[in-house]
C-alpha cells in the first residue's frame, strides 16, 4: 500500500519569499512521485515528476522538488511566491508497474500576500 | 492541440438517480483514468483503462462502473447516487503503454462537478 502526507493544509507567504510545501510518502516499491498544481473550478495541472532518475527534480514555473529516500520526503520549493502561484498543491505517488493509479495527499492551499 | 475534455461540466442529481459523465482524452492517448475529488481533499482513484479494458479499480462500490470505446473516450457511470457522491470527478489521460509503466504523467481535464440533493 502506499500513502502521502502533505504536512499544513494551508501555507501563506509574502509575495517574494520562499515558498516550501512539504510532502512525505509511504511505498513498499520504489515509488514515482508528482506534484500537481490545481487552480479554482479547473483541472490539475503537472508542476514535475521524479521516476528514479535525478533527485532534484526541476518542473515549470520556478518549481523544483527533492526525492529524499532517507527521509521519504519530496518537498516542493520556489525561491520566490508570485501572486499567480496561488492555488491548491497536491503531491501524489505511484508504484510500477500501476503507475497510472495515483495516491494523492489531502493537498495544501498555498496564499501568496502582497 | 485539444486537452482532455469532459460533458458535461456540471450536473444536479437526485438521491438514487443514476448519472453518466464523458470523457474524450487527448489526441494519441490510449489510457484514461477516473478520479474522485471530494471539496477539501484530494482526489481519488476509481479507474484506469486502456484499449477498452479495465487495467485498475480502486475502493469504490459496485455503484461505479466505467466503459472504454474504440475511439479512446470514456464514460463513467454512478447508479443509486447517494448524496457523498457529490464530487468533482476528473478524467486524465495518458500515453500509457498499458501495461503501467510510464514516465508519460497524467494529463487532467477541468473536471464534472455532480452535486447530489
Amino acid at each position: 500500500a502506499q500513502s502521502v502526507t502533505q504536512l499544513g493544509s494551508h501555507v501563506s507567504v509574502s509575495e517574494g519569499a520562499l515558498v516550501l510545501l512539504r510532502c512525505n510518502y509511504s511505498s513498499s516499491v520504489p515509488p514515482y512521485l508528482f506534484w500537481y498544481v490545481q487552480y479554482p473550478n479547473q483541472g490539475l495541472q503537472l508542476l514535475l515528476k521524479y521516476t528514479s532518475a535525478a533527485t532534484l527534480v526541476k518542473g515549470i514555473n520556478g518549481f523544483e522538488a527533492e526525492f529524499k529516500k532517507s527521509e521519504t520526503s519530496f518537498h516542493l520549493t520556489k525561491p520566490s511566491a508570485h501572486m499567480s502561484d496561488a492555488a491548491e498543491y497536491f503531491c501524489a505517488v505511484s508504484s510500477p508497474p500501476a503507475g497510472n493509479m495515483l495516491t494523492f495527499g489531502g493537498g495544501t492551499r498555498l496564499m501568496v500576500k502582497p | 492541440d485539444a486537452g482532455v475534455t469532459q460533458s458535461p461540466t456540471h450536473l444536479i442529481k437526485t438521491r438514487g438517480q443514476h448519472v453518466t459523465l464523458r470523457c474524450s482524452p487527448i489526441s494519441g492517448h490510449k489510457s484514461v483514468s477516473w478520479y474522485q475529488q471530494v471539496l477539501g481533499q484530494g482526489p481519488q482513484f476509481i479507474f484506469q483503462y486502456y484499449e477498452k479494458e479495465e487495467r485498475g479499480r480502486g475502493n469504490f462500490p459496485d455503484r461505479f462502473s466505467a466503459r472504454q470505446f474504440p475511439n479512446y473516450s470514456s464514460e463513467l457511470n454512478v447508479n443509486a447516487l447517494l448524496l457523498g457522491d457529490s464530487a468533482l470527478y476528473l478524467c486524465a489521460s495518458s500515453y500509457s503503454t498499458g501495461t503501467g509503466l510510464t514516465n508519460s504523467p497524467l494529463h487532467f481535464g477541468n473536471g464534472t462537478r455532480l452535486t447530489v440533493t
